[in-house]
This record gives structure tokens, C-alpha cells and sequence, in this order.
């Protein structure tokens, strides 16, 4: 069955840290790979996602993925986080055959301090 | 970018009467919208697929009966949840793809939840 798992629960950076947070799917076919994010009382925002081509991925607000076929990896980066990062972050995927149904991580919860 | 709304905000009702919530799509058609159920402090969980014009798909586990889902136009999915019980209290989200065809790619957009109380 296909998954996403998210490995970090939380995590606490200081401001101008540089972020990874690690995600991880289980798919076996063609696969679309999404970070969304939620700011506190916000909905759901797509960060950046990856279709096909380039597995270097750049999203808003400074944010980046790499999709790595061999470690079935979609890491989301940020160099130099900031205190309006804070907010929990999802990955989640689909895959080609499965219509356009999101299977989502755990999620990260996010805290930068200023 | 696309806006989905989604009425109530909260609601508060009591054990064994039902809840209607809307999903709307405000600038944009939606053939397929998404509802999703969140638990304090967990993920996102797929409950149902709703198709307009034809019935909602099911996640497993999922009761269609309790959960009555009806996609009545390409702008308005309903949620209802009939005969609430208090672990009915959730966080439910749903969401739309804006696009037609080939729909695996298109970034989903999110309403900003409902959040059910049942007491």
C-alpha cells in the first residue's frame, strides 16, 4: 500500500538555522511528491511540489525539496529558516494511477526561535 | 490562487442530531473535491472522494451511511454527518484539484476546515 512517512515529529530551530526535514514514500508506480504547509489557525498551503523532470525542486518563501528515486526520498530544505516559519509542515503524495488522491505524512511541527 | 470555503467554521451540536458542512470552490470548477478528517496533533486522514454527478468513494473504514457525502453541483461538495456522537468531534477539511483531465498533477487547494464538536 502506498505511504508517506514524515520522520521528525518536531523540531526547535533558532532563527537563521538551516532546516531538513525528512520525508519518505512507498509507492510502487509513477509518483507526485507535494510539501504543504499550515501556519497556526491557516489552512493548508502548497510549499512546492514534484511532477517529473529536474528532482531539485523550488518552492516559495525560499523553500526546497530533492526527490531521490534510490532512497525513495523528499526531503524539504530551507538554508536559513525564520521565525514566520513556524508552522507544521506535511509531505504527501500520489501516485499516476490513483487519481489525484493525496496520502499524507504525519506531518513536523516546525518552531523557530527569534 | 484558487479559493475553497467551507461553512461552518465550528459547530457545536448535540449527540444524535446531524450537521451539514459545505465545501465551496469560489473562482474555480471542481469535478472531484476530497474530504479529510484531522485529529488533534496528527495528519491529515482521507475519508472520501466526491465525485459531482455521480456517488462519493469511500476510504476503508469509512462508514457511507454516517458520513452522507453529496457532490450537487462543480462548485459545492456537502459533508453530513448524520446522528453525531461525540467521537464525531473532529477537525474536517476538505479540498479541491483546480483542473480537468489529467489530474495528477494539479495542485489541490484546501478550505480552512470545520471544526465539529458533538456533546
Amino acid at each position: 500500500a502506498q505511504s508517506v512517512s514524515q520522520h521528525n515529529h518536531h523540531v526547535i530551530l533558532s532563527e537563521a538555522a538551516s532546516l531538513e526535514l525528512g520525508c519518505n514514500y512507498s509507492y510502487g508506480g509513477t509518483v507526485n511528491l507535494f510539501w504543504y504547509v499550515q501556519y497556526p489557525g491557516q489552512h493548508l498551503q502548497l510549499l512546492l511540489k514534484y511532477l517529473s523532470g529536474d528532482p531539485l525542486v523550488k518552492g516559495i518563501k525560499g523553500f526546497e525539496a530533492e526527490f531521490i528515486k534510490s532512497k525513495f526520498s523528499f526531503n524539504l530544505r530551507k538554508p536559513s529558516v525564520q521565525w514566520s516559519d513556524t508552522a507544521e509542515y506535511f509531505c504527501a503524495g500520489t501516485v499516476n494511477n490513483a487519481g489525484n488522491m493525496l496520502t499524507f505524512g504525519g506531518g513536523t511541527r516546525l518552531m523557530v526561535k527569534p | 490562487g484558487a479559493v475553497v470555503s467551507q461553512h461552518p467554521s465550528r459547530v457545536i451540536c448535540k449527540s444524535g442530531t446531524s450537521v451539514k458542512i459545505e465545501c465551496r470552490s469560489l473562482d474555480f470548477q471542481a469535478t472531484t473535491m476530497f474530504w479529510y478528517r484531522q485529529f488533534p496533533k496528527q495528519s491529515l486522514m482521507l475519508m472520501a472522494t466526491s465525485n459531482e454527478g455521480s456517488k462519493a468513494t469511500y476510504e476503508q473504514g469509512v462508514e457511507k451511511d454516517k458520513f452522507l457525502i453529496n457532490h450537487a453541483s462543480l462548485t459545492l461538495s456537502t459533508l453530513t454527518v448524520t446522528s453525531a456522537h461525540p467521537e464525531d468531534s473532529s477537525f474536517y477539511i476538505c479540498s479541491a484539484p483546480e483542473g480537468q483531465g489529467d489530474m495528477y498533477s494539479y495542485e489541490q487547494y484546501f478550505g480552512p476546515g470545520t471544526r465539529l464538536t458533538v456533546t
